[in-house]
């Protein structure tokens, strides 16, 4: 099924530990985005991309970082991951923003302890 | 501004009522604006769309009413159903070519 894929589903690490979450489109869309979601808040853009080979900070950028080498794939990276990065981490894409509405993944679970 | 902690807004409704749920968005100069849903472990999902130049959008059981003035934004559900039980956000455009996002409500359908 067409849409946005997001990898792993769940993941545990402790304080310090790296990890990457791999976001794919297959929709051709040139925007890609991710956002965190805590326990009674909206969604926060993280980092996001207009397309290939080039991103951009959002909101709370801080302790992330991401790639965007092919325009399928939208890779967010913790480099030490710290217990405030204890979220879920939702990517979305679209087409023209402001146009259309974004797509989502169905969200990773991360819990840093 | 955010709220940090707080618990998300409930509306609790009786399974065949209407619902409404209401959003105040910041922006003035925000052109297009969207309801999304999200339902328990799931991502978020596109419900309806308005643009600036509308008042009212209807789709199948649920409309969108904009009121610029007072910068204001509403969903409507006609016969809440059980499955409508999730977490709503409104989403706006402000011309800065990302979307941003309301804090969402939580409904509640009693049966």
């Amino acid at each position: 099924n067409a849409g946005v894929t997001q990898t792993p589903k769940f993941r545990v690490l402790k304080t310090g530990q790296s990890m990457t979450l791999l976001c794919a489109q297959d929709m051709n869309h040139e925007y890609m985005y991710w956002y965190r979601q805590d326990p009674g808040m909206g969604l926060r853009l993280i980092h996001y991309s207009v397309g290939e080979g080039t991103t951009a900070k959002g909101e709370v950028p801080d302790g992330y970082n991401v790639s965007r080498l092919k325009k399928q794939n939208f890779l967010l990276g913790l480099e030490s991951a710290a217990p405030s990065q204890t979220s879920v981490y939702f990517c979305a894409s679209s087409y023209v923003p402001g146009t259309y509405g974004y797509t989502f993944g169905s969200g990773t679970r991360l819990t840093v302890v | 501004g955010e709220s940090v902690g707080l618990h998300l807004p409930t509306l609790s409704v009786q399974e065949g009522d209407n619902s409404i749920i209401n959003c105040a968005y910041s922006n003035s100069a925000s052109d297009y604006f969207i309801w999304y849903k999200q339902e328990s472990g799931k991502g978020p999902q596109f419900i309806i769309d308005i643009r600036s130049n509308m008042d009212k959008r209807q789709g199948q059981r649920v409309t969108v009413l904009l009121n610029k003035t007072v910068k204001h934004l509403s969903l409507q559900i006609a016969a809440t159903q059980p499955g409508d039980s999730a977490v709503y956000f409104c989403a706006e455009n402000n011309q800065g070519g990302k979307l941003i996002f309301g804090q969402g409500t939580e409904l509640s359908v009693k049966p």
